[in-house]
């Protein structure tokens, strides 16, 4: 079955520390992943995306998420969290094709301590 | 200003009757979807439409229903069926031409059944 599992519901971390929210993925075809981004009440927002070459890509605001195959992983991280950066963050899989339909992790929600 | 426009922000529905909520994009978008968000359920797909006139039932189609008269519109009808209509609901758009464009999220609609 196709799925996208984010190990953990919730996450908080002191302001100027870094950051790693795990994202583990089930998916028959060759994937594409996301991570999003959600403040509340607000839509999503897109933060990066893989769809192949290199595995550590960049996205906005400082993100980075690295694509291991062999661990079926799309971690994001972060190397300095800002207080803005409080958020309910989502990671998905798609196919080729039809990037519109895609899985959704249950998400992650990061507190920033000051 | 490009984007994905969804009307209203905030609608209240009787038991048992059908609701409507509007999605408008002016992105010249083929594809437009439909999610809805539980909380600590993720996203799941409702129907999704690739082209004018031509729509598909996503995961939890049962007790929605949806049009794509328009290009630019897919507006999405709750009815009186759907057990559990209480949700964020979340329109989106993406290119449809299969190279892995991103899809954007409109800001999304509360509806509360009282």
């Amino acid at each position: 079955a196709q799925s996208v599992t984010q190990p953990d519901i919730h996450i908080t971390v002191s302001e100027g520390a870094s950051l790693e929210l795990r994202c583990n993925y089930s998916y028959g075809a060759t994937p594409y992943l996301f991570w999003y981004v959600q403040s509340p009440g607000q839509g999503l927002q897109l933060l990066l995306k893989y769809f192949s070459g290199d595995t550590l890509v960049q996205g906005i605001k400082g993100f980075e998420a690295e694509f291991k195959r062999s661990q079926s992983s799309f971690n994001l991280r972060k190397p300095s969290v800002h207080w803005s950066d409080a958020a309910e963050y989502f990671c998905a899989v798609g196919a080729k094709g039809n990037t519109g339909k895609l899985i959704f992790g249950q998400g992650t929600t990061l507190q920033v301590k000051p | 200003d490009g984007g994905i426009t969804q009307s209203p922000k905030y609608l209240f529905r009787k038991e048992g009757q059908n609701v409507t909520l509007s999605c408008e994009q002016n992105l010249n978008h083929d594809a437009m979807y439909w999610y809805r968000q539980d909380p600590g359920q993720g996203l799941r797909l409702i129907y999704y439409s690739q082209i004018v006139n031509d729509f598909q039932k996503g995961d939890i189609a049962e007790g929605y229903s949806v049009s794509r008269e328009k290009k630019e519109s897919f507006p999405l009808t709750v009815t009186s069926a759907q057990k559990n209509p209480t949700a964020f609901y979340l329109c989106a758009s993406s290119m449809r031409d299969g190279s892995g464009n991103t899809i954007y999220f409109g800001e999304g609609s509360w509806l509360t059944v009282v």
